[in-house]
């Protein structure tokens, strides 16, 4: 099985601030990795496909760049209903299997 | 608008049995791959099952692998779980989501998601 590696598991950051979450993968995936977001009590929402291809109607201040075994998910400038918890997902392969999750949280 | 609605959660005792729904509206679906993926209280996300448009390709996670059985009916825009031998730790809010057609790239429109607890 693919393990996705990602980190760091908790971030503490400021509205305005930039972060960057890191995947990585125990193997090659090429680009078949995809960023969600998720709040409290709701479903996961895609940020990022084919690794760094913006999903529509997701504000231009998240990017995501890597290929093959290194994947980051950058948030250029914090805003307040950022804060929520982040996965990376890989599916080259089956089993799929997702990172075990970045929960942001207000600094 | 693409909508994937879940149903059929609810409470069951270890052994038992449930059979989850998942319909669609807003898009081809016949054309589409469809995915479950769940998501322990407290926990992270762990795919689930996955099934091809046409249902000839089907996939599980080993820890469902012989108890659970995805299934489809494209004349009903609806996708099904059928989940057997429940144990203490299948107990998790359970997504459907959207695979792939030609081109796509899955996982893009996810349900609201239907919880199953597994408690004597």
């Amino acid at each position: 099985d693919i393990q996705m590696t990602q980190s760091p598991s908790s971030l503490s950051a400021s509205v305005g601030d930039r972060v960057t979450i890191t995947c990585r993968a125990s193997q090659g995936i090429r680009n078949d990795l995809g960023w969600y977001q998720q709040k409290p009590g709701k479903a996961p929402k895609r940020l990022i496909y084919a690794a760094s291809s913006l999903q529509s109607g997701v504000p231009s201040r998240f990017s995501g760049s890597g290929s093959g075994t290194e994947f980051t998910l950058t948030i250029s400038s914090l805003q307040p209903e950022d804060f929520a918890t982040y996965y990376c997902l890989q599916h080259n392969t089956y089993p799929y299997t997702f990172g075990q999750g970045t929960k942001l949280e207000i600094k | 608008e693409v909508q994937l609605v879940e149903s059929g959660g609810g409470l069951v005792k270890p052994g038992g049995s449930l059979r989850l729904s998942c319909a669609a509206s807003g898009f081809a679906f016949r054309d589409y791959s469809m995915k479950w993926v769940r998501q322990a209280p407290g926990k992270g996300l762990e795919w689930v099952s996955s099934i091809s448009s046409s249902s000839s390709f089907i996939y599980y996670a080993d820890s469902v692998k012989g108890r659970f059985t995805v299934s489809r009916d494209n004349a009903k825009n609806s996708l099904y779980l059928q989940m057997n031998s429940l144990r203490v730790e299948d107990t998790a809010v359970y997504y459907c989501a959207r695979g792939t057609v030609w081109g796509s790239y899955p996982f893009d429109y996810w349900g609201q998601g239907t919880l199953v607890t597994v408690s004597a």
